[in-house]
């Protein structure tokens, strides 16, 4: 089965300066990559997704590259603010129908030092 | 109008208890889940109906039983609790090309 490897544990970055999360993957026809948010109590969110026939995506501050060759994504945040603090998950999954099982990350707990 | 419910919110129960948690999505999606969430953070799929179909069963203790009675709705129910059943016990839908939306979790507790 699937296996996602996500790393670091944790990250502590200044206010105002950038983070990226890194995460590999092993189910080479794994197509669909999202990324939750997981403030502390309560539910992980979506925040952005990439499919394996985009190698970027962006949404404001927020965005993910994807390379299939090397199984890897990214996801990074710009001009990090306290409220990005939280636990961030990547997940994988291949987008068949009716079995979008999401294998999850081990999670990211990114802090925001002000 | 919330898009994933689940009830109850938190649980405390003895050992050996049977217990069940309710999940409802108005979201008109066809695929559900229950994902566990350990102490460490880590979501672990569980089960996962598709249309009132099993299609996931992953490696659960046949202690949890899963029931969907129509595609709106997946409810967990547990049997002879230990305290390792102790998580947070998300339930999620989905719809084929988006991504999941999570309930707000149920916190249990076994004693």
């Amino acid at each position: 089965g699937e296996n996602v490897e996500q790393h670091p544990s944790t990250l502590s970055v200044q206010e105002g300066d950038s983070a990226v999360i890194k995460c590999t993957y092993s189910d080479s026809a794994s197509n669909y990559f999202p990324w939750y948010k997981q403030e502390l109590g309560k539910r992980p969110q979506l925040i952005i997704d990439i499919r394996s026939n985009v190698g970027e995506k962006k949404d404001q501050r927020i965005a993910v590259t994807l390379n299939k060759t090397a199984k890897h994504f990214s996801l990074h945040i710009t001009e990090t603010q306290p409220e990005d603090s939280a636990v961030y998950f990547c997940a994988a999954s291949t987008d068949s129908f009716g079995n979008e099982k999401l294998t999850f990350g081990t999670g990211t707990r990114l802090t925001i030092i002000p | 109008d919330t898009a994933v419910s689940q009830t109850p919110k938190y649980l405390v129960t003895q050992m050996g208890n049977d217990k069940s948690i309710k999940c409802e999505q108005n979201l008109g999606h066809d695929t559900m889940y229950w994902y566990k969430q350990d102490s460490k953070k880590f979501l672990k799929i569980m089960f996962s109906y598709n249309n009132k179909e099993l299609i996931i069963n992953e490696t659960v203790p046949n202690r949890f039983s899963p029931k969907s009675p129509d595609k709106a709705h997946l409810n967990l129910h547990i049997n002879s609790l230990e305290l390792g059943d102790s998580a947070v016990y998300f339930c999620a839908s989905s719809q084929r090309g988006t991504g999941y939306t999570f309930g707000s979790g149920t916190r249990l507790t076994v004693v």
